[in-house]
């Protein structure tokens, strides 16, 4: 069955370690996003990817990095966690269309916690 | 830029009476709308989207949006809420920004069904 899929689904890490987020798809989708949810908050726009190689920032400022070396597979690092770095991520992605024109397929979101 | 705006932080409905959950844009041309639900715990699924052509769009779960451009709205109905309808909604609004096409959510509703 094609979806997305994000793990780990929980996360609980003391500061300064190394995470990695991970996100595949089966869709075949080019363009893959990672937003930051926070309750009460609209969703943020972290990173972007509209193909293999290709990484862009959003509007969000974060100090997570992404990569994207095979279309199904958009990895999100975060390289010393802090508590501020506590959310809720969710990955999605979308076909080659004008502004999501399909929609987005969203995973189930990582709820990360840094103690 | 675009925005969206949700007014209804928290509304309450008993099961069978009929929703109506609000959103307004801002965006200088015509905008791609869309409506998610997010259920406790999960990513965001697609309910339904509006591009252009039928101003009454159907979607998923028996939802509903019209688009009203003299009013800059998008409202989610539908005619009888089951129990399981109850979730956090998000309206969101997509356009082409310089190359990179943009979605912004709104804040979000949280919908809770009542006996």
């Amino acid at each position: 069955e094609a979806d997305i899929y994000q793990t780990p689904r929980y996360l609980v890490i003391g500061t300064g370690k190394k995470i990695t987020l991970e996100c595949s798809q089966t869709m075949g989708h080019d363009k893959m996003y990672w937003y930051q949810q926070d309750p009460g908050m609209e969703l943020h726009l972290i990173h972007y990817s509209y193909g293999v190689n290709s990484t862009e920032k959003g509007d969000l400022s974060s100090e997570s990095t992404v990569s994207r070396i095979r279309t199904e597979h958009f990895p999100l690092t975060l390289e010393s966690a802090r508590p501020s770095h506590t959310s809720q991520y969710l990955c999605a992605s979308s076909e080659s269309r004008a502004a999501g024109g399909g929609g987005y397929t969203f995973g189930s979101g990582t709820r990360l916690t840094v103690v | 830029a675009q925005s969206v705006t949700q007014p209804d932080i928290h509304i309450t409905v008993s099961e069978g009476a009929s929703l109506e959950l609000r959103c307004n844009y801002s965006y200088g041309a015509t905008p791609y709308l869309f409506w998610y639900v997010q259920s406790p715990g999960q990513g965001l699924q697609l309910l339904l989207k509006y591009f252009s052509g039928d101003t009454l769009v159907q979607g998923i779960k028996g939802f509903e949006a019209e688009f009203k451009r003299s009013q800059s709205s998008f409202n989610l109905r539908k005619p009888s809420v089951h129990w399981s309808d109850a979730a956090e909604y998000f309206c969101a609004v997509g356009a082409a920004a310089g190359g990179y096409q943009k979605v912004t959510f709104g804040t979000g509703t949280k919908l809770q069904v009542i006996p």
